[in-house]
């Protein structure tokens, strides 16, 4: 059974630009859930989707944003980029919200020059 | 809201000597409980998971961990330590019966030393 992929597994972009990030959950999960992780601030929930709707979020600007699509699969979109968005980007899948074992990704290295 | 805390970033051990890894967690009611492991370069991979069928739980590569509610902690362990067992370790909460997402602590580094 194939694992949760991400791509790419890393990216170089500059300030201002945007980005848009790929996650393929493991088949048959349906949650998706984002995080972010930097040295300072640890692993940050960004959100959480479940058969295409937003379900959480957590505490970041409105420059983060996500979708679902009908099979499961998720993409973050990160407008206007900043220095400070340099982070590895965590997803994980599970098979329903709230259900107590997300599977993570390798993560998608992003550095903002 | 729920958090967890892990005393101690950094974590040296000889090989072959226990490790611990201490979790105390704060929550108005018991609530599901992980341990991840992250490798260099890689994302976390889950260890072992609290859901309140049994207080000690035993997970991959050796590890366990033991459930104490009487002094919130979760605390992880492992009987004689590898040199593969250097990596980031982090504790992370999950409230019972809802869907918010997993709250992480800010992990441990794990050192081997030779």
């Amino acid at each position: 059974k194939a694992g949760v992929t991400q791509t790419p597994r890393y990216l170089i972009k500059t300030r201002g630009q945007q980005v848009t990030l790929s996650c393929s959950p493991i088949s048959g999960h349906r949650s998706v859930s984002w995080y972010q992780q930097t040295p300072g601030q640890g692993l940050q929930f960004l959100f959480e989707y479940f058969s295409e709707t937003q379900r959480n979020k957590g505490n970041f600007p409105g420059r983060f944003s996500g979708r679902q699509f009908s099979n499961s699969r998720s993409e973050m979109n990160v407008s206007t980029l900043e220095l400070g968005d340099s982070a590895l980007y965590l997803c994980a899948s599970s098979l329903v919200v709230g259900d107590n074992e997300q599977f993570f990704g390798p993560g998608t290295r992003l550095t903002v020059l | 809201a729920q958090s967890v805390t892990q005393l101690g970033s950094h974590v040296s051990v000889s090989e072959g000597a226990l490790v611990l890894l201490r979790c105390n967690y704060s929550s108005s009611v018991p609530p599901y409980l992980f341990w991840y492991v992250q490798y260099p370069n890689q994302g976390l991979q889950l260890l072992l998971k609290y859901t309140s069928a049994a207080t000690l739980v035993k997970g991959i590569n050796g590890f366990e961990a033991e459930f104490k509610k009487s002094e919130t902690s979760f605390h992880l362990t492992k009987p004689s330590a590898h040199m593969s067992d250097a990596a980031e370790y982090f504790c992370a909460v999950n409230p019972r019966g809802g869907n918010e997402k997993l709250t992480f602590g800010t992990g441990t580094r794990l050192t081997i030393i030779p």
